[in-house]
């Protein structure tokens, strides 16, 4: 079973960091692009960010380029989200999601997710 | 504001269809056959129905169709049930490293 566990959200200041973890299980991570997805509290959705299965190559909405990077571990099978200069709009759950085709490429479709993780910011 | 445009809100009875729409641009919706929908209830994450403008992934019912023309896309659900009742989001491959782009979503209530 396809399993995806987010943590290290919570609280922060105005112009602060968090880094965002996703630990992935039940199939072989190393195959697979993944990507962050978030949503603010009662709004819709938005793609932060991919990154291929490789690591190689990501990808960023203009939204957060300049101030977040993704990065992935495929020895641990962790995703990574490294957030800079916070703003009081990055309040949101933010998801872990698998592409789902295992050639390796951003397909730009999220086919399994993770429970999600609460990042607010706030002074 | 939302890159693609959907309804608030829709509703049906049991056993009828809705059809709810999702309206992009010629940069967007237009130019790409990589429009997507998700059904997400209350407090849970988002689930995949449609990929590929009209492809479902294993294990979705085919009461859940897609469908595009032109900038405007589609989420046909015939045959309603009571677990339907949900949010329903599409989304869209917009170039330029732009990997998706979603509406704003639509809430879907059986009546």
């Amino acid at each position: 079973e396809v399993q995806l566990v987010e943590s290290g959200g919570g609280v922060v200041k105005p112009g602060g960091s968090l880094r965002l973890s996703c630990v992935a299980s039940g199939f072989t991570f190393s195959q697979f692009a993944m990507n962050w997805v978030r949503q603010a509290p009662g709004k819709g959705l938005e793609w932060v960010s991919g990154t291929r299965a490789s690591g190689l190559d990501t990808y960023y909405a203009d939204s957060v380029r300049g101030r977040f990077t993704i990065s992935r571990d495929n020895s641990k099978d962790t995703l990574y989200l490294h957030m800079n200069s916070l703003r009081v709009d990055d309040t949101a759950v933010y998801y872990c999601a698998r592409d789902p085709f295992d050639y390796g490429g951003n397909s730009g479709y999220f086919h399994h997710w993770g429970q999600g993780s609460l990042v607010s910011v706030s002074s | 504001q939302s890159a693609l445009t959907q309804p608030r809100s829709v509703s049906g009875s049991p056993g009828q269809s809705v059809t709810i729409s999702c309206t992009g641009t010629s940069s967007d919706v237009g130019a790409y056959n990589y429009v997507s929908w998700y059904q997400q209830h209350p407090d849970k994450a988002p689930k995949l129905l449609i990929f590929d403008v009209h492809k479902r992934p294993s294990g979705v019912p085919d009461r859940f169709s897609g469908s595009k023309t032109g900038n405007a896309a589609s989420l046909t659900i015939s045959g309603l049930q009571p677990v339907d009742e949900a949010d329903y989001y599409c989304a869209s491959f917009a170039g330029n490293n732009n990997l998706a782009v979603f509406g704003g979503g639509t809430t879907l209530t059986v009546l």
